[in-house]
Formats: C-alpha cells, structure tokens, sequence
C-alpha cells in the first residue's frame, strides 16, 4: 500500500496569502496524484488531477505540481472560501490511498 | 448535473450488516464507462477509501475490509450498494459514495451519511 504523507498538519494563514501545501509518496505515483477540498460539513470536491489539472470549475489560483514521490498544492492567494482541509489521493496502484490531510485556518 | 444519494440504516448493531445504497440521479450508472466507490470517513479523522467497481462488474477492496465487503450495481435502479458485515465500533463513520471519472478520480460524491455503530 502507497502511503501518502501530508504536511504541515496545519496551516495558518491570513486572506490573500499564498498556501503551500505538501504531499509525498511512499513510493513514485508518477503523476498519478489527485487533491481534493473538504469544507466541515460537506463532502469532498475534486481540485486537482493527475498532479497539475485543474477539475472542471475550480478556480486559477489553484494550481498543481509534482511528479514521482513529491507534490504540491499552491493557493496563489487565499480567499475566505479557501479555508478548509485538503486531501491528496493516488490512483497509481491499489487500494487508493489518501494523506491525512493539510487543514488551512484562518490566522 | 449528476448527482448521487447515500441512503441505508444511520444506526447497526456490533456484529450485523451496514447496508447503504447511492441512487444516481442526472445520468444512467451504466453510461459513460464510469466506475463507482465507497470512501468513509470517521468522526473528526480523514478519509478512507472502500473500494470500486466497474462497469464489467469488476471490484477491488481495501484490503483490510475484504473479507466483510461487497459493493455491487443495480442497473435497473441506477444505483451501487455497499454491504459491510460483521461491524464493529470502529465502522462509525460517515459513508460517501462517488462517480471514478475515466481518468480514475472521484469527481462526483454524495452528500455523505452518517452509520452509528452502536448497541
């Protein structure tokens, strides 16, 4: 099983400010890394696919990066809507695994 | 728009079966070469996915819920089931089902439901 390790746990920031999360794999997915955005309350929302593709709708200062072991989520400037837990998956091999999650508060 | 519903008991004993259902509603189950999955996720810790099935009926589990799951399609309902057996405390969770894209993510989930394990 590829485990997928997220840091840091907990990012404190301010609105307007730039998020940079973190992902790393156990082993290389390739780019075969998801990220999704889990508001309290609410079910997940695909952000980004195969590393570095935004899903339909979501919005440009979304951004991602990364290939083989090391990824990252970027949030060129954070709006209130922003602040919320994130989640990177593989589909590299089976089972799908996800990381811990990244939450993203409001400093 | 697509949209899926998880529906199924909120409360299961220890030692019986949690049997959910997701309808999927805005488009056929059986169209656009999608597969579908089961993810939990318990009180205040993060997600964990179940497993997948597509559309030749082919499934995989995590493995350490094989032995007790089973996630099957009814096509004349539109609709994917997930059965877990022999539950414990540790199976409270709330339980998403999504739509696996063709590129093998989950872009459509439910709203999610809450299973209680409980006496």
């Amino acid at each position: 099983e590829i485990v997928l390790t997220q840091s840091p746990a907990t990012l404190s920031l301010s609105r307007g400010e730039r998020a940079t999360l973190s992902c790393r794999a156990s082993e290389s997915v390739y780019s075969h890394l998801a990220w999704y955005q889990q508001k309290p309350g609410q079910a997940p929302r695909l952000l980004i696919y195969d590393a570095s593709n935004r899903a339909t709708g979501i919005p440009a200062r979304f951004s991602g990066s990364g290939s083989g072991t090391d990824f990252t989520l970027t949030i060129s400037s954070l709006e209130p809507e922003d602040f919320a837990v994130y989640y990177c998956q593989q589909r590299r091999n089976w089972p799908r695994t996800f990381g811990q999650g990244t939450k993203v508060e409001i400093k | 728009q697509l949209q899926l519903q998880e529906s199924g008991s909120g409360l299961v004993k220890p030692s019986q079966t949690l049997s959910l259902t997701c309808a999927v509603s805005g488009g056929s189950i059986t169209s656009g070469g999608y597969s579908w999955s089961w993810i939990r996720q318990p009180p205040g810790k993060g997600l964990e996915w179940i497993g997948y099935i597509d559309q030749s009926g082919y499934t995989f589990y995590i493995p350490s819920l094989k032995s007790r799951v089973t996630i099957s399609v009814d096509r004349s309902k539109n609709q994917f089931s997930l059965r877990l057996t022999s539950v414990t405390a540790a199976d409270t969770a709330v339980y998403y089902c999504a739509r696996v894209s063709s590129n093998y993510e989950m872009d459509y989930w439910g709203q999610g439901t809450l299973v209680t394990v409980s006496s």
